[in-house]
């Protein structure tokens, strides 16, 4: 069973950082794209970022781009999203999301998600 | 404001048809061939009921069906029942590594 455990979510302080962390199981982590999808409180979802099996193609959405970056370590079957200069308006639960092809890139479709973290960021 | 442009709210009761649409940009599609959609309960994480337009997972029941025509996708649940209660997004792949999703559709069954 495929087992996806988000966590490093937290209350921090305009301008701070955070990384949250992505533990897989279930399945050959390294032979997946790996996403992070994010859903402000009461709102809609929103598509943060990829990486492929390999690390080395890596997308980020226009509103986090240069802020956050994306990483895994196929060694520890884990994803990283390493988040700086946080917004209040990046407050969101964020989802560490497999992706449903085995292939070195791929944009989705999203076939797990796990439970998701909190990021609260304000003052 | 989301690409994908869905209805707000959709209702209906049980054993009832419902449908959801979901219309993005014409410079969308040539895409629209992997348009998915995610059902998201109360308090949970989203999961994956139609991916490829119109193929179901393994598991989603088959009163869930997805279709395209022209600019908009449609994602319909036949012989509703009150867990089909939910949320429910549309998302496509917009080329160059974006995704984008529709703003959600609250599916209420009265």
């Amino acid at each position: 069973e495929v087992q996806l455990v988000e966590s490093g979510g937290g209350l921090v302080q305009p301008g701070g950082s955070l990384r949250l962390s992505c533990s897989a199981s279930g399945f050959t982590f390294s032979r997946y794209a790996m996403h992070w999808v994010r859903q402000a409180p009461g709102k809609g979802l929103e598509y943060v970022s990829v990486i492929s099996t390999n690390g080395e193609i890596i997308y980020h959405a226009d509103s986090v781009k240069g802020r956050f970056t994306i990483s895994r370590d196929n060694s520890k079957s884990t994803l990283y999203l390493q988040m700086s200069s946080l917004r209040v308006e990046d407050t969101a639960v964020y989802y560490c999301v497999k992706d449903m092809w085995s292939r070195v890139s791929s944009s989705g479709p999203f076939d797990s998600w796990g439970q998701g973290t909190l990021v609260t960021v304000s003052s | 404001q989301s690409a994908l442009t869905q209805p707000r709210s959709v209702s209906g009761s049980p054993g009832q048809s419902v449908t959801i649409s979901c219309t993005g940009s014409s410079s969308y599609i040539d895409y629209y061939k992997y348009v998915s959609w995610y059902q998201q309960l109360p308090g949970k994480a989203p999961k994956l009921m139609v991916y490829d337009v119109s193929e179901r997972p393994s598991g989603v029941p088959d009163r869930f069906s997805g279709s395209k025509s022209g600019s908009t996708a449609s994602l319909t649940i036949s012989g509703l029942q009150a867990e089909d209660e939910a949320d429910y997004y549309c998302c496509s792949y917009v080329g160059n590594y974006r995704v984008i999703f529709g703003g959600g559709t609250k599916v209420t069954v009265l």
